[in-house]
Order: C-alpha cells, then sequence, then structure tokens
C-alpha cells in the first residue's frame, strides 16, 4: 500500500509562478525524501528532510514537515519549463513508499 | 563515477514467458531495491538487497525474485509473466540499506507483456 500521497494530482502555472505540492502520510516516520520524475524516466532526489527537521531548502526548493498532522509541503519558487515533471514524496522504512505523485506542468 | 544502469531499454514478451532484467548499482553502493512502476502511478517496492542478501520484500507474488552480486549489480526475475506486469521497472542504488539514504535511481526498463 502506498505511504505517501500527493495532492493536488496536477498543476499547472505559468513559468516564474511557484508551485505548491502537498504530502500526507499515515505512519510515523523517521525521514521523508521527494523525488522528481521526468517523463517516465527514472526518479531523481530532491531532498531528505527528517522528522525532527521542519524546514529545508535547496536552491528553489522549499520542503516543509509537520509530523503532528502527518504531511509534507514542496515548494518550488520561479519555477521554468524544466520544472515540468512529475513529483513523489515518499516515506521511508527499510524501503521507500511512494504515493502516486504530483504531475506540474509550467507553461513558457 | 557511473551512475545506475539498467538494461534492456525496453522489453516486449508474451504472457506466460520469463523475463530478467539487470541493474548496475552506483559506484560504492552495496543496496540495490527495485520498483514496479505502472503507467500514472508512484513506484512500488518489490524488493531490496544489501550484500547480496534480501533485506525486505514488498507485496508481490513469489515469481518475482532477485539476485545480487557481489559486485553489487543485480537482476530480476519474473516468472510465468502477465499481463498486469507491463510497467517501468526501476531500480536504484544506495550507500546502505534503510529509508535514511538518498536513492539513486536507473532509468528503467519498460516492460510490454502481450
Amino acid at each position: 500500500s502506498q505511504q505517501g500521497e500527493e495532492d493536488p494530482q496536477a498543476l499547472s502555472i505559468q513559468e516564474g509562478e511557484n508551485a505548491t505540492m502537498n504530502c500526507s502520510y499515515k505512519t510515523s516516520i523517521n525521514n521523508l525524501q521527494w523525488y522528481r520524475q521526468n517523463s517516465g524516466r527514472g526518479l531523481v532526489h530532491l531532498i531528505l528532510i527528517r522528522s525532527n527537521e521542519r524546514e529545508k531548502h535547496s536552491g528553489r526548493l522549499r520542503v516543509t514537515l509537520d509530523t503532528s498532522k502527518k504531511s509534507s509541503s514542496l515548494l518550488i519558487t520561479a519555477s521554468r519549463a524544466a520544472d515540468t515533471a512529475s513529483y513523489f514524496c515518499a516515506t521511508d522504512d527499510y524501503k521507500l513508499s511512494f504515493g502516486a505523485g504530483t504531475t506540474v506542468t509550467v507553461r513558457a | 563515477e557511473t551512475g545506475v544502469t539498467q538494461s534492456p531499454t525496453h522489453l516486449i514478451k508474451t504472457r506466460g514467458q520469463q523475463v530478467t532484467l539487470r541493474c548496475s548499482s552506483q559506484s560504492g553502493h552495496n543496496t540495490v531495491s527495485w520498483y514496479q512502476q505502472a503507467l500514472g502511478q508512484g513506484p512500488q517496492f518489490i524488493f531490496q538487497y544489501y550484500r547480496e542478501e534480501e533485506n525486505g520484500r514488498g507485496n508481490f507474488p513469489p515469481r518475482f525474485s532477485g539476485l545480487q552480486f557481489p559486485n553489487y549489480s543485480s537482476e530480476l526475475n519474473v516468472n510465468a509473466l502477465e499481463l498486469d506486469d507491463s510497467a517501468l521497472y526501476l531500480c536504484a542504488s544506495s550507500l546502505a540499506a534503510g529509508g535514511a539514504y538518498e536513492q539513486y535511481f536507473g532509468p528503467g526498463t519498460r516492460l510490454t507483456v502481450t
């Protein structure tokens, strides 16, 4: 069964705008990771946030984690056409449990 | 440093046949995980190998089996193929077992079962 569930399923924004997507999960976690996938190819790791962290930044990416609400969000600022992809959150155990992803389309 | 590679890129098989997919892990990584991704879905964990031993398995039947070799490369074998096995198969390597480590994914093998 999938642990992480992303919301919304799809998002369409104009280049330069910000994109926010959310992830909810069911059980306690140690870490949560975000990945990006372009056009059905391999996934690329974006950020890992630990359960004792509340916010983490990497370039134009900002991830928050609220363990009391069992949720995380990924913010992409100043989006570019190259950000068009599917984004997945994954919670950890000895394996990663992925949600169905948020498909982001950035319009030029 | 070479990344994770998978072969073949695409594969078409007939229902009932057997298939072997291959994965070379990133240099220095001793853990390989395999995932199945159906169209429009997120990757589903099949199993993980750590230092040549299976280190956990997802909800997949025994006809899905694997191997990890001393050089940490890996194979995924699927017997008695079914139409629902059509999917993108991804392998990912990491420095060690456990979810605390970033996983490096290969480009995947697209399997079509007819």
